[in-house]
């Protein structure tokens, strides 16, 4: 059984706001991954980290930031809420390249 | 540019037949290819894979067809279940660890 949890599941929040999407797995996996998925479209990876202190851009510009400072906890932030950022955001890890394992996402509204 | 492209937004198939979900791509660097398997509210969980050297994989009532001449792939789930309703992604790898996925088919099963 996967165990990779992200908070909050839902959230509204105010043009500007400062936001932290947490996503935390249990399985000790060092490859960790947010996609941004709209309605109906495919998920487009925005960050990644191959292990502690390792992070990366993916392939759709993201104004958000990443970090990995444990294993375990890769949490993506939003300094200044749009309602351009309003998505899906899901966040996997992997232990080998093709089996990923998905939390159950952030739906985030910003009004 | 779609590198991966599933053309059918959706499909209904009655309770017992086999459905047949389709995925074309376009990058012949592809290594390996997967399908994800997503419900309501939840992530993504990887259903079946299959590597570019082989033009099959089966696994239980799941089957995976390869045709890299046409650059074609499908998943035939016989026989069809009720809790196979959910959206099917189709993706691909090119060893580096990234996926990238399609826009996914939503399948109905009817009763």
């Amino acid at each position: 059984e996967a165990d990779i949890y992200q908070t909050p599941r839902y959230l509204v929040i105010g043009t500007g706001k400062k936001i932290t999407l947490e996503c935390s797995q249990t399985m000790g996996h060092d490859k960790m991954y947010w996609y941004q998925q709209d309605p109906g479209m495919e998920l487009h990876l925005i960050h990644y980290s191959y292990g502690v202190n390792s992070t990366e851009k993916g392939d759709l510009s993201s104004e958000s930031t990443v970090s990995r400072i444990r294993t375990e906890h890769f949490p993506l932030t939003l300094e200044s809420a749009r309602p351009s950022h309003t998505s899906q955001y899901l966040c996997a890890s992997s232990a080998n390249p093709y089996e990923q394992y998905f939390g159950p996402g952030t739906r985030l509204t910003v009004t | 540019d779609q590198q991966v492209k599933q053309n059918s937004p959706s499909l209904s198939v009655q309770e017992g037949r086999i459905s047949i979900l389709n995925c074309d791509y376009t990058n012949s660097m592809f290594d390996y290819f997967l399908w994800y398997k997503k419900y309501p509210a939840e992530g993504p969980t990887f259903l079946i894979s299959i590597s570019s050297i082989k033009d099959k994989n089966e696994d239980g009532r799941f089957t995976v067809f390869l045709n890299k001449s046409a650059k074609h792939l499908s998943l035939h789930i016989v026989p069809s279940q009720p809790g196979d309703s959910a959206v099917y992604f189709c993706a691909a790898s090119y060893g580096d660890d990234k996926i990238i996925f399609g826009k996914g088919t939503r399948l109905h099963i009817l009763p």
